[in-house]
């Protein structure tokens, strides 16, 4: 079946810092990647929807100068969140859709300090 | 754009009893509903889907009705075991497997008492 990759699956970073998160789809291609953060006790909240090649669609309320998304090839999405604040520590996680239906990713849990 | 509405938020049963869990949608253009579990940490998994062309579908112990007239869907959870305990999300999508977003549900915490 279709497979997610994200790494890493937890990070730990000082205030003021920048962290990357990389999901790769390793047996299908994923022009479209979709990014969620998750707080805890609540649902998946969508943040915006990559496409390869092109400008990623935030969704409402999302900071895209914070969230950097980047989607330079058919297998791999990035999120950046950039100057990283305590108030972003959060589960995030991402998703594809494979022709089978919507793959998740491992999900990453980002702790600032 | 589509707002997806769920209930009840936790849901409490004892071992061997059924679940059901509601969910309603507002985008008439959403054929696609998938049901996820998801354990603490963890990823979201798919347990069923169905698509609006059907009104029922059913794989087990697990089922998942549609109305789209009324737009709702529900699942159903029968004969259930302590390791059904976990958060269920519901969605919508214009159309799944493809590349249009899902809309989630707020989640229900299903707790199966031994």
């Amino acid at each position: 079946g279709a497979v997610v990759s994200q790494h890493p699956s937890w990070v730990i970073c000082k205030s003021g810092t920048s962290v990357k998160i990389e999901c790769r789809s390793l047996d299908f291609q994923a022009t479209t990647m979709f990014w969620y953060r998750q707080f805890p006790k609540q649902s998946l909240m969508l943040m915006a929807t990559s496409n390869e090649g092109s400008k990623a669609t935030y969704e409402q309320g999302v900071e895209k100068d914070k969230f950097l998304i980047n989607h330079a090839s058919l297998t791999l999405s990035t999120l950046t969140v950039t100057s990283a604040h305590p108030e972003d520590s959060s589960f995030y996680i991402c998703s594809a859709s494979s022709g089978q239906g919507y793959t998740f990713g491992s999900g990453t849990r980002l702790t600032v300090v | 754009g589509e707002n997806v509405e769920q209930h009840p938020s936790t849901l409490s049963v004892q071992e061997g009893d059924s679940a059901v869990i509601k969910c309603t949608y507002s985008d008439s253009a959403s054929n696609y509903f998938p049901w996820y579990k998801q354990e603490l940490g963890k990823r979201p998994q798919l347990i069923i889907d169905i698509r609006s062309n059907v009104g029922e579908k059913k794989d087990q112990r697990i089922a998942v009705t549609l109305n789209k007239t009324a737009k709702h869907f529900s699942l159903h959870i029968t004969e259930t075991q302590p390791e059904d305990s976990a958060v269920y999300l519901c969605a919508a999508s214009p159309s799944g497997g493809s590349n249009y977003k899902l809309t989630f549900g707020k989640g229900t915490l299903l707790t199966v008492n031994p």
